[in-house]
């Protein structure tokens, strides 16, 4: 079976513009997460969806934002990028929003604001 | 707010011997788990152990193992007969669960773990 992927796997941008960011979770899964890993530190979380709907949010700018679709994928926008945008974005699906359900996390998007 | 603190920036094991990863963390809430992950250079976060707050015995994974005291907050994960692939850093992560939902990881700075052989 798959597991999470992402897309792109590397991404450079520039300051002012936008990015999107994708996520396929594991087939069955209908929660997903997202985190921001900046170098060094551990991921913080961004968003998490559960059957389409917002489950969750972290202390990020409205400049973040999400969404899940019908099939349980999922996109991260990010507008108006700054450097400080620079990190690993990582994407974690779970079978359900509770309960013990293991996350499983893909192996992120590498975003670089130039 | 819950924090997860992890105060060894980098360890360092002989290979065949045994580390011990530690982890403390700070919640009110009586209803969580603690998590160890594996992020290889790959980047991919893999699960190591899950510790389930409810439960009194430490949770075990072949050569991993966990000290939970619940108590003192700490979470440690031992590591035995350490191998060349056990090499990555290490992240503690706490999750509560609230109203039958879940919540989001909370995760450490990780520890960056070395093998010699």
């Amino acid at each position: 079976d798959a597991g999470v992927t992402q897309s792109p796997t590397h991404l450079i941008k520039t300051r002012g513009q936008h990015v999107t960011l994708r996520c396929s979770p594991i087939s069955g899964h209908k929660s997903v997460s997202w985190y921001q890993q900046v170098l060094g530190q551990g991921p913080q979380f961004i968003f998490q969806y559960y059957e389409k709907e917002e489950r969750g949010r972290g202390n990020f700018p409205d400049r973040f934002s999400a969404r899940q679709f019908p099939n349980y994928s999922s996109e991260l926008n990010v507008n108006a990028l700054l450097l400080g945008d620079s990190a690993l974005y990582l994407c974690a699906s779970s079978l359900r929003s509770r309960g013990v359900t293991e996350a499983f996390f893909g192996q992120g998007t590498r975003l670089t604001v130039v | 707010a819950q924090t997860v603190t992890q105060s060894q920036p980098e360890m360092s094991v002989q290979e065949a011997e045994t580390v011990t990863l530690s982890c403390t963390y700070d919640t009110s809430e009586s209803d969580y788990y603690l998590f160890w992950y594996k992020q290889p250079p790959s980047r991919q976060m893999i699960l190591v152990i899950r510790q389930e707050a409810y439960k009194q015995q430490n949770a075990t994974e072949n050569r991993f193992s966990v000290n939970f005291q619940k108590a003192a907050k700490s979470f440690s994960l031992k590591i035995s007969d350490s191998q060349l692939g056990d090499a990555a850093m290490y992240f503690c992560a706490y999750r509560r669960e609230y109203g039958g939902s879940q919540g989001n990881l909370i995760f450490g700075k990780g520890t960056k773990l070395s093998v010699k052989p």
